[in-house]
């Protein structure tokens, strides 16, 4: 498997524009994760999927943010506007169980870097 | 407030030296405790994690866990430059989630 594949890799957009993030995960993983990371808060969990479905968007900072998992090998994170703070790292994750207390691991995907200026 | 403290560092350490890498947590009910590194631009992996109090070793790896002083560590024998990154720790409380600590970033000179 190809690991859980993030696009864009990098993207630059100007403030008040749409931006959405794509995730594939893990063929096989029913559990999906998307994390911010920065230097100010560190690596946040922002929302997470089970077989699909949102269990916990607690994380999702402010209504501007969605995130939809229409079938288990497709995510989307959309942050519509986009604002400066928005600029971050935004990393997808996936696992095969609610994460490492059963004894599983998530993958990350490779992350996509997102400047709003 | 679930809370992960580490050190920022920079943490330097020689070539061969050992890497002592610290986190406390602030919640008494979490179970599981994670580190991860993560290289400069990539996406965090994970190195092991640890459920009990006492020590965990994996290769040049040893996990320490002190639940009484709500307390996790690493430790890294024979640090190699190729060790150098950021470490994050995280804790989880049974079933949910993890919550990251900060990250230590650790340098190994040559």
């Amino acid at each position: 498997d190809a690991g859980v594949i993030q696009s864009p890799r990098h993207e630059v957009t100007e403030m008040g524009q749409e931006v959405t993030l794509r995730c594939k995960p893990i063929s096989g993983h029913d559990y999906l994760f998307w994390y911010r990371q920065t230097m100010m808060r560190g690596l946040e969990l922002l929302i997470y999927f089970n077989n699909n479905v949102p269990i916990d968007d607690s994380g999702m900072p402010e209504d501007r943010f969605s995130a939809k998992m229409p079938n288990a090998s497709f995510s989307t994170l959309k942050i519509q506007p986009s604002e400066p703070r928005d600029s971050a790292v935004y990393f997808c994750a996936s696992s095969s169980g609610l994460t490492f207390v059963m004894n599983t691991e998530a993958f990350f995907g490779q992350g996509t870097r997102l400047t709003v200026v | 407030q679930k809370e992960v403290e580490q050190n920022s560092g920079p943490l330097s350490v020689p070539e061969g030296a050992i890497a002592s890498l610290n986190c406390t947590y602030s919640d008494r009910g979490s179970q599981s405790f994670f580190w991860y590194r993560q290289y400069s631009g990539k996406s965090p992996e994970l190195i092991m994690f640890i459920y009990s109090n006492g020590d965990k070793e994996d290769g040049r790896f040893t996990a320490q866990l002190n639940k009484a002083s709500q307390y996790v560590s690493l430790l890294i024998r024979d640090s190699q430059p190729s060790d150098s990154a950021t470490y994050l720790c995280a804790v989880n409380r049974g079933y949910s989630t993890l919550t990251f600590g900060k990250g230590t970033m650790l340098l190994v000179s040559p």
